[in-house]
């Protein structure tokens, strides 16, 4: 499979609990994107890398999340002390260089209890 | 008001109609324009994607964009059932920008 991955694929969690989740990009893509998505809306973009350096963080993404990309390959999005609003589908997106073609994952889809 | 305008339907269709799915949008920085699929539960799929106005054809696809009325469309020929899905545009400023900005995507429902 060549395409970005994601994992885990839901996670249920516990009011206050730290989540942490994976993205593998696609191998040769240099940029790596997360975005977060709702019900019945569309993805909100989160931050992003170029290589291992993030560029990019939105004012959705508050003191509670951090996102890295150690070497510049899978990156890692971490929610402490997770709350009822941050239950949603967490997604990853890749791409080379150009920012028109983004692949995305399939997700994460996290439920806060 | 939202930079980026669409109607969520659902759009219901009969199998083989033409389907019509558009998006407003309000910041003239915008220069890309893409189109996704979406499957239930399911991450965004790529469609295409155009620069500026104009027109793009990609088998039964043709997305337009008329950046004079910030009005971008998809249209769909001879639709499937597997077309089913919520279809989300999204605008880009130049390739310098990563922020994707998404409509909230359109439902669309082709029945056989």
């Amino acid at each position: 499979d060549t395409g970005v991955s994601q994992n885990p694929r839901h996670k249920i969690t516990k009011r206050g609990q730290n989540v942490t989740f994976r993205c593998d990009p696609i191998s040769e893509h240099n940029r790596l994107y997360w975005y977060r998505q709702t019900l019945g809306q569309g993805p909100e973009f989160l931050t992003y890398f170029q290589n291992e350096a993030q560029l990019e963080k939105s004012r959705l993404l508050s003191d509670r999340f951090s996102a890295e990309r150690p070497k510049g390959s899978f990156s890692t999005l971490e929610i402490q002390r997770t709350e009822q609003g941050d239950s949603a589908m967490y997604l990853c997106a890749s791409s080379f260089n150009r920012g028109t073609e983004a692949f995305f994952g399939q997700g994460t889809r996290l439920t806060v209890v | 008001q939202k930079e980026v305008e669409q109607d969520p339907g659902p759009l219901s269709v009969p199998e083989g109609a033409i389907v019509s799915l558009n998006c407003t949008y309000s910041n003239s920085a915008f220069q890309y324009f893409m189109w996704y699929r979406q499957y239930s539960r399911k991450g965004p799929e790529l469609l295409m994607y155009t620069y500026s106005s104009g027109n793009k054809e990609d088998g039964r696809f043709t997305a337009q964009v008329d950046k004079s009325s910030k009005y971008i469309s998809l249209f769909i020929r001879d639709s499937q059932p597997s077309d089913s899905a919520t279809y989300l545009c999204a605008m880009l400023m130049n390739t310098g920008f990563q922020k994707l900005v998404f409509g909230t995507g359109t439902r669309l429902l082709v029945s056989p």
